[in-house]
């Protein structure tokens, strides 16, 4: 079955600490994996996807198709990077179909 | 233009009203969908849209019916509509395939 599963519904950290948000898929294709972040009062937008590679705004994210992960990560957290985050994966069927993982509240303290 | 662009932003509704949401893109994509999003919930899939044709309903009640004009455009009538029927919803439109969707603000639905 196709699931993306976030194991932490709340991350809170302090700034200037290392953090993690982990991302676990299950799919018998080829994973197209994203991360999307909601900040307070703002629209749902993309962060990552994984084929490009690119460190956006300190994040990074890896796919490891051994452990079917996608973990994003930050080596220093900012109060700015507080906000809800969702891992997702875009399924490869004519549907164009995205399967949303649960989602991860970040809540970086001063 | 990269934006999604819904309308109303905001709609409060009785059961028994007609209403409808409204949702465009001018960026080319050929998928559009609907999504309905309770607080602190991800985004729940309700229709997709590819090539202007209805591609996939998750089981949605007939309540809500999805319309795609043309390839820029997307409605969501509304009629009959439940209080649990009251949530933000979405409009995104993508390619799919290694391409992000792109979502917009969205309209806050409450039905009294």
């Amino acid at each position: 079955a196709q699931r993306v599963t976030q194991p932490e519904k709340l991350l809170s950290v302090f700034k200037g600490a290392p953090v993690e948000l982990k991302c676990n898929y299950s799919y018998s294709g080829s994973p197209e994996l994203f991360w999307y972040v909601q900040y307070s009062r703002q629209r749902l937008q993309l962060l990552l996807r994984h084929i490009s590679r690119e460190s956006i705004k300190g994040f990074t994210a890896d796919l490891n198709k051994g452990e079917t992960s996608f973990h994003l990560k930050k080596p220093f957290a900012q109060e700015e990077d507080s906000a809800m985050y969702y891992c997702a994966l875009n399924l490869n069927t004519g549907g164009f179909k995205t399967i949303f993982g649960a989602g991860t509240r970040l809540f970086v303290k001063a | 233009d990269t934006e999604v662009t819904q309308t109303p932003k905001h709609l409060v509704m009785g059961m028994t009203n007609k209403k409808s949401l409204k949702c465009e893109q001018h960026m080319g994509h050929r998928a559009m969908y609907w999504y309905k999003q309770k607080a602190k919930k991800p985004p729940e899939l309700m229709f997709v849209y590819s090539y202007e044709k209805l591609s996939i309903n998750e089981s949605v009640p007939s309540r809500f019916s999805p319309e795609c004009p043309n390839s820029s455009l997307l409605n969501l009538h509304l009629h009959a509509l439940q209080p649990e029927d009251s949530a933000l919803y979405l409009c995104a439109s993508g390619q799919g395939g290694n391409q992000p969707q792109h979502f917009g603000d969205g309209t806050r639905l409450s039905i009294l």
